[in-house]
């Protein structure tokens, strides 16, 4: 079945620096893969998403890319803010299937 | 529009008792997911249910069991506690059954005494 591994468990950036978290998946017939940002004593909550047919999406200080032939895709986050701190999930899935889940990178934003 | 509800926020039981956690989705969702997220372990996959049948279902013992209601919302229950189900217990809904977009509800912080 489908494996995700997600690096790095601690991520501690200054304040107006990028964070780049990565995931790998181990299922080729992988085709979404999402993001979700989790803050203290709330849900995660997705914050963007790809498909495997696009290999670049954007939102305004966040993108994401995708390497379907390493099969790993990445979350960037520009122009870091005390308010991205969180803990980052990503998560990949066959689309109807059940999503499979990194185990979480903690991103500390330094003032 | 209204987000997922999870009732109750916080629970706190003794070992040996069972609980019954609720979900209510985003109004139109058809999709229920249920998480067990303890620190260092990330999310754990519990069931997933789509218009009253549950489609997965994750390496949980018999204990945990679930069920989704024709208004779609679900309520999982947990038998015979264990201090080792402590945890934040997550719902999440989407729209469909191919489980993009998933919306996640604040949780229920469960604890076993």
């Amino acid at each position: 079945g489908e494996n995700v591994e997600q690096h790095p468990s601690t991520l501690s950036v200054q304040e107006g620096d990028s964070a780049v978290i990565k995931c790998t998946y181990s299922d080729s017939a992988s085709n979404y893969f999402p993001w979700y940002k989790q803050e203290l004593g709330k849900g995660p909550q997705l914050i963007i998403d790809i498909r495997s047919n696009v290999g670049e999406k954007k939102d305004q200080r966040i993108a994401v890319t995708l390497n379907k032939t390493a099969k790993h895709f990445s979350l960037h986050i520009t122009e870091t803010q005390p308010e991205d701190s969180a803990v980052y999930f990503c998560a990949a899935s066959i689309e109807d299937y059940q999503l499979i889940w990194g185990a979480g990178t903690k991103l500390i934003i330094k003032p | 529009k209204a987000g997922v509800t999870q009732t109750p926020r916080y629970l706190i039981k003794t070992r040996g008792q069972q609980v019954t956690l609720s979900c209510s989705p985003i109004s139109g969702h058809r999709s229920v997911s249920w998480y067990q997220q303890t620190p260092g372990q990330g999310l754990q996959f519990l069931f997933e249910y789509f218009s009253e049948t549950q489609r997965n279902k994750g390496n949980f013992p018999g204990r945990f069991s679930g069920r989704q209601f024709s208004n779609s919302r679900s309520e999982m229950n947990v038998s015979t506690l264990e201090l080792g189900d402590s945890a934040l217990y997550l719902c999440a809904s989407s729209f469909n059954q191919k489980n993009t977009e998933a919306f996640f509800g604040q949780g229920t912080r469960l604890t076993v005494v």
